[in-house]
């Protein structure tokens, strides 16, 4: 079966480091996204990965892995607007099939 | 503003009264989805176009149909909605289908 799985909650304080992992099995593979989804809202797209190696736009940064089937999206200097569901999603053929992860929720404190 | 919209925003419908969602974009993108998504999960994909070939998911019901009449405008028809359709229904495009998705800021559905 095809699988993407990410961590259910995260706690972190503010001005902190979070790193949210995902591992995927899927039938295919030709890019990894992330997506910022706030509460009641649709996802936004924050980075791209199809080669290995790391990615990095300002505050937030992803790494891909594909021998490991393994990525992670970097997010620096929290503050409290990145309190959010974080989405990992997988394109899984050349016409733009994707299957998204269940998401994980970055709880940000003070 | 290009963007994808979708009306409405909230949607109240009775249990079997068949309802249409409806989704349209001013980006000119080729590709168009329909994602349902439930409380704390995964948004699932229900239909995928790449201009007019459209693509249905193997495990979504007949219960749900979709049409794209042009580039620009799709629409997510249930025909016979159970209290399990009940959910937030995203609608996204792509490009190419080889770059981001964006995604409308959905319509919640529920079924009384």
């Amino acid at each position: 079966g095809q699988n993407i799985d990410q961590p259910t909650e995260m706690t972190a304080t503010e001005g902190a480091i979070v790193q949210i992992n995902c591992t995927y099995q899927t039938s295919g593979f030709n890019g990894l996204f992330w997506y910022q989804q706030h509460a009641g809202e649709a996802p936004t797209f924050l980075s791209y990965n199809v080669l290995d190696g790391l990615e990095e736009k300002g505050r937030f940064s992803s790494f891909l892995s594909r021998s490991k089937g393994y990525s992670y999206l970097l997010l620096k200097e929290l503050q409290m607007k990145d309190s959010a569901s974080y989405l990992c999603a997988v394109r899984t053929d050349s016409w733009g099939k994707f299957q998204f992860g269940a998401g994980t929720q970055v709880v940000v404190t003070p | 503003d290009a963007m994808v919209i979708q009306n409405p925003r909230y949607q109240v419908t009775q249990f079997g009264k068949p309802v249409t969602l409806s989704c349209s974009q001013t980006l000119n993108h080729n590709v168009m989805y329909w994602y349902q998504q439930k409380s704390s999960q995964a948004p699932k994909l229900l239909f995928h176009y790449y201009d007019k070939d459209f693509n249905n998911e193997a495990d979504t019901p007949d219960n749900f149909q979709s049409r794209r009449p042009n580039t620009s405008f799709c629409f997510l028809d249930i025909r016979s909605p159970g209290l399990g359709d009940a959910a937030m229904y995203l609608c996204a495009t792509s490009r190419t289908g080889t770059e981001e998705q964006y995604f409308g800021p959905g319509t919640r559905l529920t079924v009384t």
